[in-house]
């Protein structure tokens, strides 16, 4: 139990679907982060919030909406996806926009 | 361009030690060398940090080069719980996110 965590574990939509993965975390962090697992691929950097301000988009296709409402709550709104989007979202929190990082253990999406 | 060198893939049996080396020719001054794991599935999972002296916790060693281009994660006694994917990574401690390469997958086997 990391501190960190994400809903749903898992879930499957379709291209023409709206959903969207929740985190929350209770460490008191002020950083917050999305990462996207693609299958035998590396951990890519989506997004990073700190004090609740969008710091960076990591060149993010506009269908991927963040939403940061508060330091304890990280949202990723999702439409109109495409199967190529199917992979392991991680969310991930920090003390003041540092180095170590908490992860949740991620939403596995599939989208058909 | 990556900033850390690992090898893909090492084994280790089981109560072994397990040193994975990172090489970071290019590291500068304030620069630090980060190490995460990540174990199948899950989410990755903090290790240890160190700018220059050698660092110990109570999962791993971190060994430092006196020149600083590489490193070394040492975990004393492996247990097939360490079978995963562990990442090196070099990052300022003023600036930049933690960007995760392709790592050194070990496998410890009984």
């Amino acid at each position: 139990e990391t501190g960190v965590t994400q809903t749903p574990r898992h879930l499957v939509m379709g291209m023409t679907n709206k959903k969207s993965l929740k985190c929350e975390q209770h460490l008191g962090h002020n950083a917050m982060y999305w990462y996207k697992q693609s299958a035998k691929k590396p951990l890519e950097l989506m997004f990073v919030y700190n004090f609740k301000e969008q710091t960076e988009n990591n060149s993010v296709p506009s269908r991927f909406s963040p939403e940061c409402p508060n330091s304890s709550h990280l949202f990723l709104h999702l439409h109109t996806l495409q199967p190529e989007d199917s992979a392991l979202y991680l969310c991930a929190s920090s003390q003041d926009w540092g180095r170590k990082l908490f992860f949740g253990s991620g939403t596995q999406l599939s989208v058909l | 361009d990556a900033k850390t060198t690992q090898p893909p893939s090492m084994d280790c049996a089981e109560g072994r030690a397990a040193n994975l080396p990172c090489n970071h020719s290019t590291i500068s001054g304030n620069e630090y060398v980060y190490w995460y794991r990540q174990i199948h599935s899950q989410g990755p999972q903090y290790i240890i940090h160190g700018l220059k002296n050698n660092e110990t916790n109570e999962m791993a060693s971190l060994i430092i080069t006196e020149d600083r281009k590489s490193s070394t994660l040492i975990l004393p006694h492996a247990t097939l719980r360490d079978t995963a994917v562990y990442y090196c990574i070099v990052l300022s401690g003023s600036q930049g996110n933690l960007i995760f390469g392709k790592g050194t997958k070990l496998s410890v086997k009984p």
